[in-house]
C-alpha cells in the first residue's frame, strides 16, 4: 500500500516569496491534515480536511496560509507571502476517518526554510 | 494546552527500559504515541482511549489514567531500533482525532 505522497521534499525561498506544497493522501482516506513541525517542536496542526470540506482551520494563520483540498483527494497548502517564521518541515498526514480511534499515516515531509 | 512529556532525553543502553510521560491540563479523551527518526515522517505506535485502558505491543506498552489527565509509554529491554523522538498527541474533544502534540522525548539506544 502506497503511503502519503508530499512534493517538494525541500525548498528554500526568500522572505516575502510565496510557496506551494503538494500532498496526496493514501487511497481511500477521507481525513487529511496538515501539520507544521518547528525544528525541536511536536507537530502543530494547521488544517483538518474531511472529504473536500474544512474541518477545522483554527491554527491557520489565514492572512497569508490557504489549502485547498479539491475533488477530495489531493490538497495544497500555499504560503503567501512567506516570513523567517516560517521555516519548518510541513507534514501531511490522513486517515480513514476522523474518529479519535483512527491511526494517521504521516508523509515525509516538506522541509521549507525561509531565508 | 500543549501536553506536557517528560523527561525531555533520555540515554539507555542495549536491553535497558524506558518511561515516557506526557501530562495534561485539560481533559483527555484519547492519547496517540508516535516515533519520529530523524528526518523521517512519525510513525504511529498506539492509540489509548479515554478508560484508562493498558495497551501493549510486543516490548513497547501505554497506560492512560484519565484522572491524573496523563499517559506512560513503557519500552521494555529496548533495542537499537527504538531510538528516536516520541511524541504523544492528546485528544481533548471527544470523538475527534484533534490532536495537540507534546514538544517530544528525544530517546537514544547505544549498544
Amino acid at each position: 500500500e502506497a503511503g502519503v505522497a508530499q512534493s517538494p521534499r525541500y525548498k528554500i525561498i526568500e522572505k516575502r516569496q510565496s510557496v506551494a506544497f503538494w500532498c496526496n493522501p493514501i487511497s481511500g482516506h477521507a481525513t487529511l491534515y496538515w501539520y507544521q513541525q518547528i525544528l525541536g517542536q511536536g507537530p502543530k496542526l494547521l488544517i483538518q480536511f474531511q472529504n473536500n470540506g474544512v474541518v477545522d482551520d483554527s491554527q491557520l494563520p489565514k492572512d497569508r496560509f490557504s489549502a485547498e483540498r479539491l475533488k477530495g483527494v489531493d490538497s495544497t497548502l500555499k504560503i503567501q507571502p512567506a516570513k523567517l517564521e516560517d521555516s519548518a518541515v510541513y507534514l501531511c498526514a490522513s486517515s480513514f476517518s476522523q474518529g479519535a480511534n483512527t491511526e494517521a499515516f504521516f508523509g515525509q515531509g516538506t522541509r521549507l526554510t525561509v531565508v | 494546552q500543549q501536553p506536557v512529556q517528560s523527561p525531555q532525553a533520555v540515554i539507555l543502553r542495549e536491553g535497558e527500559d524506558a518511561v515516557i510521560n506526557c501530562s495534561s491540563s485539560k481533559a483527555l479523551y484519547s492519547v496517540h504515541w508516535y516515533r519520529q527518526k530523524h528526518g523521517e515522517a512519525p510513525v504511529f505506535l498506539m492509540i489509548l482511549l479515554k478508560g484508562g485502558e493498558q495497551k501493549g505491543h510486543e516490548k513497547i506498552s501505554a497506560s492512560f489514567n484519565e484522572k491524573k489527565q496523563q499517559s506512560s509509554l513503557y519500552l521494555t529491554a529496548s533495542q537499537l531500533s527504538y531510538s528516536g523522538t516520541y511524541f504523544c498527541g492528546t485528544g481533548i474533544i471527544q470523538g475527534a482525532q484533534k490532536l495537540v502534540f507534546g514538544q517530544g522525548t528525544r530517546l537514544t539506544i547505544n549498544p
